[in-house]
């Protein structure tokens, strides 16, 4: 069971947006702007897509955005397009001894 | 380019040790620190324990404590990830990732990840 609450999974149609959420405590996602989107292809490594809770490393598309309230953040998706598809973590600080948690993760369906 | 380059796929033994190296180029890499995830088959990421590779320092997460050692050396970039009394549970995708230089120090922003590598745990 992992530390973050992820949908197991999320579709949507091409154009669209979709929304994927992340609940954690008061001790992570609550606590700190420190929560991190990670982008993962089949047999790839992750990509950092949002840090610190809604900025953006350069290069990757402003259709990704993130977002926070209380204990729960969240990652939008607009426009969706084919090479969306895959999964995506969430990882938050935590001031628990685990020091970094993840979610556990959410498979996007580009329909 | 930045880059983190991983050492090849490794089988092992149950109760057996294994070591995997990260060897990091094209930035200062005492400058961030390096994290060690990991990902079993079909699961997802677990996040395993940080190394401060200009003093050494390390923090490990606590269901590693005991088995998990991380170390480097300065003088070729390279980071490990040393797990010891493997068990079939082990078996997973090793990375190493480096702390984003663009987020506050050890906060879960990992912005380079090394290639991954396979570790099989099995009789």
């Amino acid at each position: 069971q992992s530390a973050l609450t992820q949908p197991a999974s999320v579709s949507g149609s091409p154009g669209q947006s979709i929304t994927i959420s992340c609940t954690g405590t008061s001790s992570d996602v609550g606590g700190y702007n420190y929560v991190s989107w990670y982008q993962q292809h089949p047999g790839k490594a992750p990509k950092l897509m949002i840090y610190e809770v809604s900025n953006r490393p350069s290069g990757v598309s402003n259709r990704f955005s993130g977002s926070k309230s209380g204990n729960t953040a969240s990652l939008t998706i607009s426009g969706l397009q084919a090479e969306d598809e895959a999964d995506y973590y969430c990882s938050s600080y935590t001031s628990s001894s685990t020091y970094v948690v993840f979610g556990g993760g959410t498979k996007l369906t580009v329909l | 380019q930045v880059q983190l380059v991983q050492s090849g796929a490794e089988v092992k033994k149950p109760g057996a040790s294994v070591k995997v190296s990260c060897k990091a180029s094209g930035y200062t890499f005492t400058s961030y620190y390096m994290h060690w995830v990991r990902q079993a088959p079909g699961q997802g990421l677990e996040w395993m324990g940080i190394i401060n590779p200009s003093g050494g320092s390390t923090s490990y997460a606590q269901k590693f404590q005991g088995r998990v050692t991380m170390t480097r050396d300065t003088s070729t970039s390279t980071v490990y990830m040393e797990l010891s009394s493997l068990r079939s549970e082990d078996t997973a995708v090793y990375y190493c990732a480096r702390d984003s230089p663009l987020a506050v120090a050890g906060t879960s922003a990992f912005d380079i990840w090394g290639q991954g590598t396979m570790v099989t745990v099995s009789s």
